[in-house]
């Protein structure tokens, strides 16, 4: 069975500051890792992906993601937040074995302050 | 090209109602995925079809709920005498195939309210 649990259901930075989104994952066969984002009243938006090649994942908007198997982590950051940045963030696993069946986080709000 | 669409993107029903909610995938793809979002249970699973093998139903969370796929394409998802906690937004994805390789692109949603 597959799980994915993001520690924080809340996350807001200033302007212009990193940001670090935190997932943990737990997997019985090689996972794929994803991290979409969801704007106000917007349909759900891939971010970048992880489907075992390289484990630092560039993706869109200036985000990536490391992915850890000792630690089972999947953390989402970037360097400079802008406010544009401000949604809902999922983190999600999937297995081959499972059809493609996506697992969900529960989501972190990302609040972006001026 | 387009995206995935659903309809309708609002609807409102009476509890002990039917409600169908429809949704066309992108041309092409040959896997489509339901999946729900309540505020209590999160973004959840419920069936997925991946060309004309029998859908996986393991995320269907009572037999109310029912869903077909008709030639391939269009998908309609059945919920049979609703309750209120049947209110949420339902979301479909399709895909090129049912592989962790391929990008599940997501539709905008019906927005399900039970009264």
């Amino acid at each position: 069975a597959q799980s994915v649990t993001q520690l924080d259901s809340h996350v807001s930075v200033s302007e212009g500051t990193p940001v670090l989104l935190r997932c943990n994952y737990s997997s019985s066969y090689s996972p794929s890792l994803f991290w979409y984002v969801q704007h106000p009243n917007k349909g759900l938006q891939l971010l970048l992906k992880y489907t075992s090649a390289a484990t630092l994942v560039k993706g869109i908007n200036g985000f990536e993601a490391e992915f850890k198997k000792s630690e089972t982590s999947f953390h989402l950051t970037k360097p400079s937040a802008h406010m544009s940045d401000a949604a809902e963030y999922f983190c999600v696993v999937s297995e081959s074995n499972a059809g493609n069946m996506l697992t969900f986080g529960g989501g972190t709000r990302l609040m972006v302050k001026p | 090209g387009a995206g995935v669409s659903q309809s309708p993107s609002n609807k409102v029903t009476e509890k002990g109602k039917d409600v169908e909610l429809r949704c066309d995938p992108i041309s092409g793809h040959t896997a489509l995925y339901w999946y729900r979002q309540s505020l209590g249970q999160g973004l959840e699973f419920l069936i997925y079809f991946q060309g004309n093998s029998a859908p996986d139903k393991s995320g269907l969370p009572s037999d109310r709920f029912s869903a077909e796929r008709t030639g391939g394409s269009v998908s309609t998802l059945t919920i049979q005498r609703t309750q209120q906690e049947d209110s949420a937004v339902y979301l479909c994805a399709s895909s090129r195939a049912a592989v962790t390789s391929y990008e599940q692109y997501f539709g905008p949603g019906t927005r399900l309210t039970v009264t």
